[in-house]
């Protein structure tokens, strides 16, 4: 059972450049999420997909966009890398936003340089 | 203010011991509260949910105080695989930054 898989694991960026963020759950959970990891800073959450179809910003959306392609699959996209978005990305779903458990990627370390 | 606040520590504590972590929300409306842990460079996986009634999970106990607004963790006979970053979340989806947790022989 894969549950939550992010790709890639890694990466490194060069300033202005553009990548897409990976995350595809197979547990039919209804929500997922983007989080960024930085330290000192805890998690932060990017974007949020309640449900397929709808996507909304969650503390730190600046410089992201996110789409849900369907019910498995939420991919986060960087369209002008910065050096502040260097920092470790967590995709997570859930059955019920906000009320249930999350299952956590494995991360994605990337490094903007 | 911070939605979620934690004490980072590092709580530093002998094997065998008891040891507590809070964390104070801002939002008196939250409804769900979860502690979750995390190993260095791995992601988060839950621990536990925290119930109104307070809920306990063998050596493991979850308090919510809602006049206060704060949720507590309390490890009892602490085990060296208990090391590791301690997360609340609130309202399911916003996490306090960690408290890190160093159990010693």
């Amino acid at each position: 059972n894969a549950g939550v898989t992010q790709t890639p694991k890694f990466q490194v960026l060069k300033t202005g450049q553009s990548m897409t963020l990976q995350c595809a759950q197979d547990m039919n959970h209804n929500s997922m999420y983007w989080y960024r990891q930085d330290p000192g800073m805890g998690l932060r959450l990017i974007y949020y997909s309640a449900s397929e179809g709808t996507t909304d910003k969650g503390e730190v959306p600046n410089g992201y966009n996110v789409s849900r392609l369907n019910k498995r699959e939420f991919s986060l996209r960087l369209e002008s890398a910065a050096p502040s978005q260097t920092s470790v990305y967590f995709c997570a779903s859930s059955e019920l936003e906000g009320w249930t458990e999350a299952f956590f990627g494995q991360g994605t370390r990337l490094t903007v340089v | 203010r911070k939605e979620v606040e934690q004490d980072p520590g590092p709580f530093n504590v002998p094997e065998g011991a008891t040891v507590a972590f809070n964390c104070t929300y801002s939002n008196s409306a939250s409804q769900s509260f979860f502690w979750y842990r995390q190993d260095c460079r791995k992601e988060p996986k839950l621990l536990m949910s925290v119930y109104s009634s307070g809920n306990e999970d063998g050596r493991f106990t979850a308090q919510l105080n809602r006049a206060s607004q704060y949720i507590s963790l309390l490890i009892r006979d602490s085990k060296l695989s208990d090391s590791a970053t301690y997360l609340c979340v609130v309202r399911g989806v916003t996490f306090g930054t960690g408290t890190r947790l160093q159990v010693t022989l």
